[in-house]
């Protein structure tokens, strides 16, 4: 039973607008939310990360959601570029890291 | 560059055979994990170790052991590798047990036919 989960297998975006990435998780326990981003042939690299007592967290084009009452989170990237074509993992530390299912992303020029 | 290096990175073996991947990092982690990437599932965890010859399981772990003798390398081995177990398989090190997530290796596509 998947505890994070990414509904959306992939999202194509045009270049310059927005990408929203979402992600569900199921247990209440989760208290710190993280990003990574994976090229092909390569390993997952971390990318942004959140707690639960925030709401929102920001580094430049991208910026991290938390709902904790809908036990859900986003990651939005503006402006999106292609260089930002990838898959992206939602991930939450439980006793350890638990990963989502990824979303391709595909940002077109 | 973190430091972490897996090998071999492509393999392809037999049904039936044992298998080893080694994942060595120059970092000094005391954590050190074994992840299998897989369509529709994303990273599971199959085991990790928190320190010398400290290991246990993850959500994954039938079909696979581990050892760690030394701080700085973490062996994954399949003692009888089944199909089931075509996969990419990815280390990853932590500083602590919880912080600011983990630093991943580049991977090792392992092909068992």
């Amino acid at each position: 039973d998947q505890q994070v989960k990414q509904n959306s297998p992939s999202l194509s975006v045009q270049e310059g607008r927005i990408s929203i990435l979402n992600c569900d998780y199921t247990n209440s326990m989760f208290d710190y939310f993280l990003w990574y981003k994976k090229y092909p042939a390569e390993g997952p690299t971390f990318l942004i990360s959140i707690s639960s007592i925030k709401d929102k967290n920001e580094d430049g084009r991208f910026t991290v959601f938390l709902n904790k009452s809908a036990k859900h989170l986003s990651l939005h990237i503006v402006p999106s570029q292609p260089g930002d074509s990838a898959v992206y993992f939602c991930a939450a530390y439980g006793n350890k890291l638990v990963f989502g299912a990824g979303t391709i992303l595909r940002v077109k020029s | 560059d973190a430091g972490i290096t897996q090998s071999p990175r492509h393999k392809v073996t037999e049904t039936g055979t044992p298998v080893t991947l080694r994942c060595h990092q120059t970092e000094n982690h005391r954590y050190m994990y074994w992840y299998r990437q897989d369509p529709g599932h994303g990273l599971r965890l199959i085991h990790y170790s928190y320190g010398v010859k400290d290991t246990d399981k993850g959500e994954v772990s039938d079909g696979y052991s581990v050892s760690r003798s030394k701080t700085e390398d973490f062996l994954l081995t399949l003692e009888s590798a089944t199909s089931s177990q075509t996969s990419v398989y990815f280390c990853a090190i932590s500083e602590a047990a919880r912080g600011y997530g983990y630093t991943f290796g580049s991977g090792t596509r392992l092909t068992v036919v």
